[in-house]
């Protein structure tokens, strides 16, 4: 089975700095979808960054990049430019390609500092 | 975008009773919708997995008899909990992709959740 690991239950960061959050990841599949989800005090879960497995870019979405390696099955989020809206609880989540759930990891927690 | 309804966002229920949760696909057809608890400042622990028209896969250790899936139809999705007792006071949370691709991200819609709360 697939299991995704945060080391990081908790990280900070200066308002406008940048902060990395670590994920890793164990599958032996090779096709699968990697995602970063942030959760705020609402509980809603809102999808922040996804990548594909079969591209070696790594993506990007405005302050948010990730860090793909995948034969080191790693795959950081990286914040640029933090905002105290983005103070929240960030899951990596992983799925197998096809009609198939998430594998969440356990989360790390986010403060944003001003 | 892709939106799930889910209600009640809240509830609160003696213990004993059934609490039923929706969860509706309001601008796309889920033909397979997943039922996720969350306990507090844990993860998502994934629950079940509901085809619609077929009967829902229970992961390991989830009672199917206490957590009964429906998923009648390809917009509609419901989680009810039998004969609730206090350690099933959780977050529940729904989720489900857009199976045609037009509004898929290839990662899923949630549901706001439900907190619920058996007293």
């Amino acid at each position: 089975a697939q299991t995704v690991t945060q080391s990081q239950p908790e990280m900070s960061v200066q308002e406008a700095e940048t902060v990395t959050l670590s994920c890793t990841y164990d599958t032996s599949e090779s096709d699968y979808y990697l995602f970063w989800y942030k959760q705020p005090p609402s509980r809603q879960m809102i999808l922040v960054i996804r990548q594909e497995a079969y591209k070696q870019q790594n993506a990007t979405e405005n302050r948010f990049s990730v860090n793909f390696q995948k034969a080191a099955k790693s795959f950081s989020l990286k914040i640029s430019d933090s905002q105290l809206g983005d103070a929240a609880m960030y899951f990596c989540a992983y799925r197998n390609s096809g009609n198939t759930p998430l594998v969440f990891g356990k989360g790390t927690r986010l403060s944003v500092i001003a | 975008g892709a939106v799930v309804s889910q209600h009640p966002s809240r509830v609160i229920c003696k213990s004993g009773t059934s609490v039923k949760i929706e969860c509706r696909s309001l601008d796309f057809q889920a033909t397979t919708m997943f039922w996720y608890r969350q306990f507090p400042k844990q993860s998502l622990m994934l629950m079940a997995t509901s085809n619609e028209g077929s009967k829902a896969t229970y992961e390991q250790g989830v009672e199917k008899d206490k957590f009964l899936i429906n998923h009648a139809s390809l917009t509609l999705s419901t989680l009810t909990v039998t004969s609730a007792h206090p350690e099933d006071s959780s977050f529940y949370i729904c989720s489900a992709r857009d199976q045609t691709g037009t509004i898929s991200n290839y990662g899923y819609t949630f549901g706001s959740g439900t907190r619920l709360t058996v007293v």
